[in-house]
């Protein structure tokens, strides 16, 4: 009965390296959202995975930034060659279907130094 | 115009009063509204789905308005616990993805 699961809760990071955020969602969820938050700021959309489509990658603001969702089930959300302004929290949801309510993870706070 | 737009307050009430807050969607075929509730430094929660005939859940009423394009949260008897932003949620018309609004920050004082 576990909710949507991420790792690591926090992650600090030297500007250019590379990091993974891991996200885990609600068994039978198939529906697997990534948004991220800057201090202030609104949530902004960056992917979105449906069961075996093609992940919704329009979001992505730029292609340091990929994802990946294996077997239907965990994520992860890649940022290569990190900037400071890469520094937000990263949150993950899922949902059991579309246009339903979406569950998040506590998020992973991630910040470039 | 954005697709979800919100007053982001703050809206400051002492405990008791009622508040409410307004969210204005663009899209006219969005199909689900949901609010949500984030704390401070948390992940967003869902409070409650908006549906077409408007819902209650305790002290929280939720109403749809698809004529002119908003839904609102009716907060009856606040309480200090109630302090927290406010987050609307759309599903624009033809898209899987919840559009979330810039949230309403709501405090709320002895």
């Amino acid at each position: 009965g576990a909710g949507v699961s991420q790792s690591p809760s926090n992650k600090v990071t030297e500007k250019g390296k590379d990091v993974e955020l891991r996200c885990d969602p609600i068994s039978g969820h198939t529906a697997l959202y990534w948004y991220r938050q800057s201090l202030g700021q609104g949530l902004e959309f960056l992917i979105y995975f449906q069961g075996n489509s093609a992940p919704d990658k329009s979001g992505l603001p730029s292609d340091r930034f990929s994802a990946e969702r294996t077997g239907g089930s965990v994520s992860t959300l890649t940022i290569q060659r990190t900037q400071q302004e890469d520094s937000a929290v990263y949150l993950c949801a899922s949902s059991s279907a579309v246009n339903t309510e979406a569950f998040f993870g506590q998020g992973t706070r991630l910040t470039v130094v | 115009r954005k697709e979800v737009e919100q007053d982001p307050g703050p809206f400051n009430v002492p405990e008791g009063a009622t508040v409410a807050f307004n969210c204005t969607y663009s899209n006219s075929a969005s199909q689900s509204f949901f609010w949500y509730r984030q704390d401070c430094r948390k992940e967003p929660k869902l409070l409650m789905s908006v549906y077409s005939s408007g819902n209650e859940d305790g002290r929280f009423t939720a109403q749809l308005n698809r004529a002119s394009q908003y839904i609102s949260l009716l907060i009856r008897d606040s309480k200090l616990s109630d302090s927290a932003t406010y987050l609307c949620v759309v599903y624009p018309g033809g898209s899987y993805i919840p559009t979330f609004g810039r949230g309403t920050s709501l405090i709320v004082h002895p």
